[in-house]
C-alpha cells in the first residue's frame, strides 16, 4: 500500500483558488488516487478520484501528472465551510493508507 | 436510501473488557472496511471484508477481529480493551467491482477507562 505525504496544513481566505498537492512515489499500476473531506467527529467524505490527467467534478478539480508520483488537489473559489482535513489517498480495492491528512483553515 | 449506518454512536468500556461494533453498508455495496482514528490522526485501516471473507488486513493486534454476514453487513470485535482503543471507529462501504470510492459511516465513539 503506497505512503502518501501533504502539507500539514494550509491557510486561504474565502473565494481564492486552493491547491493541495500529494507526493506518493510507490504508487502501484492498479492505484487509484483518491481525496477525501472530514469535519471534526465525523467520517470522511470523497471529494474526488483519478488514475491519471485530470479529473473534474462539480466540487474539485484533480491534476496528475504522466508518472503519476503526486496529484494536486484544486478547490475553486473556498468558502468558510471548507475548513476541514483534506486527506489524499491512494490504493485500490478501496484499501487505503490515511496520511495525516492536510488542515484547511479559510478565513474570511 | 440510507449511507452508511454504524451502531452505536458511542460507547464506554473498562479495560480488559470485549466491544462488539456494527456496520450496515450503503445499499448495492458488498464491500466493508474498517478503520481506527486517535484524536488528531488519520484514520488506520484495520481490514476489509469481501464476499464474508477478510480480504486485506491493517497492522492490528488478532484482539481485532471482525465478520461479515450474508447481507454485507459487518461487525468489529475488539477482545481485551486497552485504554489505547479509545479512538473513533469509522466503517466504510464500496463495491468489490474495483472502484476506491468508500463512503463512510458517522463512526463509533469508543471510549475505554
Amino acid at each position: 500500500l503506497a505512503k502518501t505525504t501533504q502539507p500539514i496544513s494550509m491557510d486561504s481566505y474565502e473565494g481564492q483558488e486552493v491547491n493541495i498537492t500529494c507526493s506518493h512515489n510507490n504508487i502501484a499500476t492498479n492505484d487509484y488516487i483518491t481525496w477525501y473531506q472530514q469535519f471534526p467527529s465525523q467520517g470522511p467524505r470523497f471529494i474526488i478520484q483519478g488514475y491519471k490527467t485530470k479529473v473534474t467534478n462539480e466540487v474539485a478539480s484533480l491534476f496528475i501528472p504522466a508518472d503519476r508520483k503526486s496529484s494536486t488537489l484544486s478547490l475553486p473559489r473556498v468558502s468558510l465551510s471548507d475548513t476541514a482535513v483534506y486527506y489524499c489517498l491512494v490504493g485500490s480495492y478501496s484499501t487505503f493508507i490515511f496520511g495525516s491528512g492536510t488542515r484547511l483553515s479559510v478565513k474570511p | 436510501d440510507a449511507g452508511v449506518t454504524q451502531s452505536p454512536t458511542h460507547l464506554i468500556k473498562t479495560r480488559g473488557q470485549q466491544v462488539t461494533l456494527r456496520c450496515s453498508p450503503k445499499s448495492g455495496h458488498d464491500t466493508v472496511s474498517w478503520y481506527q482514528q486517535a484524536l488528531g490522526q488519520g484514520p488506520q485501516f484495520i481490514f476489509q471484508y469481501y464476499e464474508e471473507e477478510e480480504r486485506q488486513r491493517g497492522n492490528f493486534p488478532d484482539r481485532f477481529s471482525g465478520h461479515q454476514f450474508p447481507n454485507y453487513s459487518s461487525e468489529l470485535n475488539v477482545n481485551a480493551l486497552l485504554l489505547g482503543d479509545s479512538a473513533l471507529y469509522l466503517c466504510a462501504s464500496s463495491s468489490g467491482t474495483g472502484t476506491t470510492e468508500a463512503f463512510f459511516g458517522q463512526g463509533t465513539r469508543l471510549t475505554v477507562v
